[in-house]
């Protein structure tokens, strides 16, 4: 596609749900992030991929986190039992891959999850 | 461990001219910088290479010490445009996890 696109912009779910958010990636990048913005802070790395292989999900918070791409395009981000401490902006990011002092990222719009 | 920037915060009118640093304790193979509007998501401005290559935005300029683990954003004859947070963001080998550091609001006025 022409840029990165995230689903739903919004998610308001209540504490011990489980949510589920999507990343489609501009059409011919390898590597697809997942980062954690707290208001006025700088994106936190939670997760990566290249193509369907994730070699770093050190900045998962916990394992009710994880993330998948199975065919190397689309990503979902999924948070089970949500609790309050997991609401924020979830942003992806995707870059075209291969170098390996890393690369220009481009952000999509990112989901706010809001866990009442 | 986050990059550090300063100054935390700047106020410049416009034409003025301003420098934000990244300093890093770690080796670093690149420094990337983005600037984030309010609201927005964040918008690559400039990547810098280990061995002094570097790639982006026409109009802002930056350098890169990997001695001191340092680099600096210079934006000059500020625009009411160039107004938002800058982020650095530190590469330091393996893979390809880019570490962003805490922000430097910048505001531009008439």
């Amino acid at each position: 596609g022409a840029g990165v696109s995230q689903s739903p912009r919004y998610k308001v779910t209540k504490r011990g749900q489980d949510v589920t958010l999507r990343c489609d990636p501009i059409s011919s990048h390898a590597t697809l992030y997942w980062y954690q913005q707290a208001l006025g802070q700088g994106p936190e790395f939670l997760t990566y991929f290249n193509y369907e292989a994730q070699p770093d999900k050190s900045g998962l918070p916990s394992d009710r986190f994880s993330a998948e791409r199975p065919e190397g395009s689309i990503s979902t981000l999924t948070i089970q039992r949500t609790e309050q401490r997991d609401s924020a902006m979830y942003r992806c990011a995707s870059s075209l891959g291969g170098q390996g002092r890393g690369d220009t990222q481009y952000f999509g719009p990112g989901t706010r999850l809001t866990v009442l | 461990q986050q990059p550090v920037q300063s100054p935390q915060a700047v106020i410049l009118r416009e034409g003025e001219d301003a420098v934000i640093n990244c300093s890093s304790s770690k080796a670093l193979y690149s420094v990337h910088w983005y600037r984030q509007k309010h609201g927005e998501a964040p918008v690559f401005l400039m990547i810098l290479l280990k061995g002094g290559e570097q790639k982006g935005h026409e109009k802002i300029s930056a350098s890169f010490n990997e001695k001191k683990q340092q680099s600096s954003l210079y934006l000059t004859a500020s625009q009411l445009s160039y107004s938002g947070t800058y982020f650095c963001g530190t590469h330091s080998g393996g893979y390809q996890k880019v570490t962003f550091g805490t922000g430097t609001k910048l505001q531009v006025i008439p």
